[in-house]
């Protein structure tokens, strides 16, 4: 099974700030990744695809990048309805494993 | 509009059972440009893939529910099921449904989720 590691496990960062998050996978799945947003108590959102292709509706302060095993998701300039859980996913092959999350706090 | 509904969920004891059920609109479940998965969510934990059924009614399962759970669909009623049996605790979770687009998957249309508590 191929697992999947964030970093960091969690931050904090002001309005206006930029983020970035990581994911990393245990072999090589070409751009097969997928970003997530969780508030609590809801379902996850889809925000990215294929490593980089935007998800319909989802603001272009988004974006994404990466190939092979190490992947980015970037929110260029974080807004209050940003403040959330973020996790990757890979669909290269079942089990399509998650990261464990990376939770974004206000600080 | 595309929407999944999940029922079922509810508290069972060790080595009980519970069906899951998602009720799919908008879409047809058995579409060749989607599958129908399951992923859970442990209390406080990160998202943890169980089960998909592909367009062809193929089906594929975690290695912690393998043996357990069974994943089916219903193409006259649109729906999706989840057959949990020899539950443990473990398995205590919020169940979501989701719609997976193919062929680049991914999980685009999400159920607002559904709780199983495995207690005595």
């Amino acid at each position: 099974d191929i697992q999947m590691t964030q970093s960091p496990s969690s931050l904090s960062a002001s309005v206006g700030d930029r983020v970035t998050i990581t994911c990393r996978a245990s072999q090589s799945i070409g751009n097969n990744l997928n970003w997530y947003q969780q508030k609590p108590g809801k379902a996850p959102k889809l925000l990215i695809y294929a490593a980089s292709i935007l998800q319909r509706g989802v603001p272009s302060r988004f974006s994404g990048s990466g190939s092979g095993t190490d992947f980015t998701l970037t929110i260029s300039s974080l807004q209050s309805e940003d403040f959330a859980t973020y996790s990757c996913q890979q669909s290269y092959s079942v089990p399509w494993n998650f990261g464990h999350g990376t939770k974004v706090e206000i600080k | 509009e595309v929407l999944l509904v999940e029922s079922g969920g509810g508290l069972v004891q060790p080595g009980g059972s519970l069906r899951l059920s998602c009720a799919a609109s908008g879409f047809s479940v058995s579409s060749v440009s989607n599958y129908m998965s399951w992923v859970r969510q442990a209390p406080g934990k990160g998202l943890d893939w169980v089960s998909v059924i592909h367009s062809d009614g193929a089906t594929q399962y975690a290695d912690s529910v393998k043996g357990r759970f069974t994943v089916s669909r219903d193409t006259s009623k649109n729906t999706v099921s989840l057959q949990m049996n020899t539950l443990r605790s473990e398995d205590t979770a919020v169940y979501y449904c989701a719609r997976v687009l193919v062929p680049v998957a991914r999980y685009a249309y999400w159920g607002q989720g559904t709780l199983v508590t495995v207690s005595s």
